[in-house]
């Protein structure tokens, strides 16, 4: 499965939009981009995942440039309890292919 | 939603003892579960990949006879920490990607972990 690369640590205020980065860019044409969180001592929770298209859900929205090399996760009004570790991967999904995690970015949302 | 429940949450034991760990999908079959581990402040490592019914496939420095794993039906999902030591103190999580129509769009579903402690 391909590499993500994040930056580690980004900080966001209460309230305002938490934009986190994501470069994938050796994303195979069959990969989509899954954004899971870890909440710490906690198992990882899904947020949101594509393959070309922007998405959005009551969570997140996810934009996917054209290219599919880069992505970002938007959490449009982050609230302290989204102080978290956000994992960026690209995997087969569905029936094939795992989740393979890589260092993540440690949001901190601050009051 | 898809939920995969694990137990325990929390276990201490002794250097030498063997410790199971339970994941269980409550709402729908998971063909395929996984099992990560998680040192303090690193991130989650694949550590296998099990089928039910079939062995188990795992990763590359990972000791099967070690950590034995058991996928006998499509809800439950067996590791087996044998002969622990304090090295294999770690946060274990499991995953579950499954089919029918319990399972969610994305198919990969995460259990909340088990700390293991050995003394």
């Amino acid at each position: 499965d391909a590499k993500t690369t994040q930056p580690p640590s980004m900080d966001c205020a209460e309230g305002r939009a938490a934009n986190l980065p994501c470069n994938h860019s050796t994303i195979s044409g069959n990969e989509y981009v899954y954004w899971y969180r870890q909440i710490h001592s906690q198992g990882p929770q899904y947020i949101i995942h594509g393959l070309k298209n922007n998405e959005t859900n009551e969570m997140a929205s996810l934009i996917i440039t054209e290219d599919r090399k880069s992505s970002t996760l938007i959490l449009p009004h982050a609230t302290l309890r989204d102080t978290a570790v956000y994992y960026c991967i690209v995997s087969r999904g569905g029936s094939q292919g795992n989740l393979i995690f890589g260092k993540g970015t440690k949001l901190s949302v601050k009051p | 939603g898809a939920v995969v429940s694990q137990h325990p949450s929390r276990v201490i034991c002794k250097s030498g003892t063997s410790v199971k760990i339970e994941c269980r999908s409550l709402d729908f079959q998971a063909t395929t579960m996984f099992w990560y581990r998680q040192f303090p402040k690193q991130s989650l490592m694949l550590m296998a990949t099990s089928n039910e019914g079939s062995k188990a496939t795992y990763e590359q420095g990972v000791e099967k006879d070690k950590f034995l794993i058991n996928h006998a039906s499509l809800t439950l999902s067996t590791l087996t920490v044998t002969s622990a030591h304090p090295e294999d103190s770690s946060f274990y999580i499991c995953s579950a990607r499954g089919s029918g129509t319990g399972t969610t769009n994305y198919g990969y579903t995460f259990g909340s972990g088990t700390r293991l402690t050995v003394v």
